[in-house]
């Protein structure tokens, strides 16, 4: 079964700076899917960025970057310029790119931004 | 634009009560799912469905049922209700086989005395 760990349950970064959240998975898929999902306080899952397992290139969506490692199974995100907007619990997830799709998310990452 | 719609948002149950949550999609999506999320866990799927009248067991399916009886109406039934069931459930849809996203609902907060 795929399984998606995120390592740190809380991070927290000054206003204006990087930050990168780490996210491992496991699978024995060769093609595949993963995304960030952000919820902030309003609870609403917001996708971030996605990932097509197939594309050696890194997703970006503006000031959200991917560093993809299919042979170290590593998927972790980068937000530069880090804005107050950006506090928010972060949820890296795989999915099948066949079958019924299913996500599978690691345990999420709470981000806090510092004024 | 509705997208994906939890009725209801709020509910608290005692122990042993029944209830259902119903989740409506308008964008004709295949795929339906059942999530709960609970702190430090991330999002579990309880059971889902590909299609009209199709529904199947996720990873934590227990204490639930689920039906499918239209296209863009995904049920969740809790029929005895257990204080372990206290959490918040998510209800999700998308395009069958496409790499689009995954829509969520705004989540359903259950608690169960």
């Amino acid at each position: 079964a795929q399984t998606v760990t995120q390592s740190q349950p809380e991070m927290s970064v000054q206003e204006a700076e990087t930050v990168t959240l780490s996210c491992t998975y496991d699978t024995s898929e060769s093609d595949y899917y993963l995304f960030w999902y952000k919820q902030p306080p309003s609870r609403q899952m917001i996708l971030v960025i996605r990932q097509e397992a197939y594309k050696q290139q890194n997703a970006t969506e503006n000031r959200f970057s991917v560093n993809f490692q299919k042979a170290a199974k590593s998927f972790s995100l980068k937000i530069s310029d880090s804005q107050l907007g950006d506090a928010a619990m972060y949820f890296c997830a795989y999915s099948p790119v066949q079958g019924a799709q299913k996500l599978v998310f690691g345990q999420g990452t709470r981000l806090t931004i510092n004024p | 634009n509705a997208g994906v719609t939890q009725t209801p948002k709020f509910r608290v149950l005692k122990t042993g009560q029944s209830m259902t949550l119903l989740c409506a999609q308008d964008m004709n999506h295949e795929y339906m799912y059942w999530y709960r999320q609970d702190p430090g866990m991330g999002l579990r799927l309880i059971h889902y469905s590909v299609g009209e009248g199709t529904t199947a067991k996720g990873e934590v399916p227990d204490g639930y049922n689920v039906s499918r009886l239209k296209k863009q109406n995904f049920l969740l039934g809790l029929e005895s209700a257990a204080p372990s069931q206290t959490s918040v459930y998510f209800c999700a849809s998308k395009k069958g086989g496409s790499t689009g996203e995954l829509f969520f609902g705004e989540g359903s907060r259950l608690t169960v005395l």
